[in-house]
């Protein structure tokens, strides 16, 4: 079954230092996501991309992130100074548009710590 | 958006039954109702939606009251590997690119 994979699992950071996420969407799909989910906390949006361009983002998502389709595979969310308070679970996810259903497929997560 | 309510948590006995309630009273008419879960240490999965009708999936099944207000996921069986977080979330008609917007959803544990 087809899945969304996230590198790496575990990504440890000095504060201040850019940090790159990486994620493989499922290959047929259109829309893509980041989520991040701070221990003990709800799962929050930061963004949606479709058609190489940001849908919606949230106030979380500011200036300092950015997000990128550099190929035909890869979702990358780049975090340019990284502080204290980033240090959560990153969710990449994507869905497709086939039916009415748009479910989104999660991957793993990376989980970011910054020092 | 229109918000969801949910118990905070809920107990279940392995192999039994298990009915997760949720409200939803300011649903819109083109809102659907879906439920995700996040496993320990996993990432949010996909469980079923629904918009008017009950659903069944191989997963679970959802009762969505006649007036909509109100929601319920039903797990038939429930095994130790259920036990999860489960989001009810609203989902606009339209919303193919629509994000998700979570809750702090009901922890269900699950009783050997």
């Amino acid at each position: 079954e087809p899945e969304v994979t996230q590198t790496p699992s575990h990504q440890v950071t000095q504060m201040g230092q850019e940090v790159i996420l990486r994620c493989v969407p499922i290959s047929n799909h259109l829309y893509f996501y980041w989520y991040r989910q701070i221990l003990g906390q709800k799962v929050e949006f930061l963004v949606s991309f479709y058609n190489n361009e940001i849908s919606e983002k949230s106030e979380i998502f500011d200036d300092q992130f950015s997000v990128e389709r550099p190929d035909g595979s890869n979702f990358t969310l780049k975090i340019r100074s990284t502080k204290l308070e980033d240090s959560a679970m990153y969710f990449c996810a994507s869905s497709d548009r086939t039916g009415t259903s748009y479910e989104q497929y999660f991957g793993p997560g990376t989980r970011l710590t910054v020092t | 958006d229109a918000k969801t309510t949910q118990p905070n948590s809920m107990e279940s006995n392995e192999e039994e039954p298990v009915h997760l309630p949720c409200n939803h009273s300011t649903i819109s008419g083109t809102d659907y109702i879906h439920w995700y879960r996040q496993l320990p240490s996993q990432g949010p999965e996909y469980v079923i939606h629904g918009l008017t009708s009950n659903v069944n999936n191989r997963m679970a099944s959802l009762a969505i009251a006649e007036d909509r207000k109100s929601s319920t996921l039903i797990l038939h069986r429930a095994t130790l590997r259920d036990a999860a977080v489960y989001y009810c979330i609203l989902r606009p008609l339209t919303g193919a690119n629509s994000k998700l917007t979570f809750g702090k959803g009901i922890t269900l544990s699950v009783r050997p």
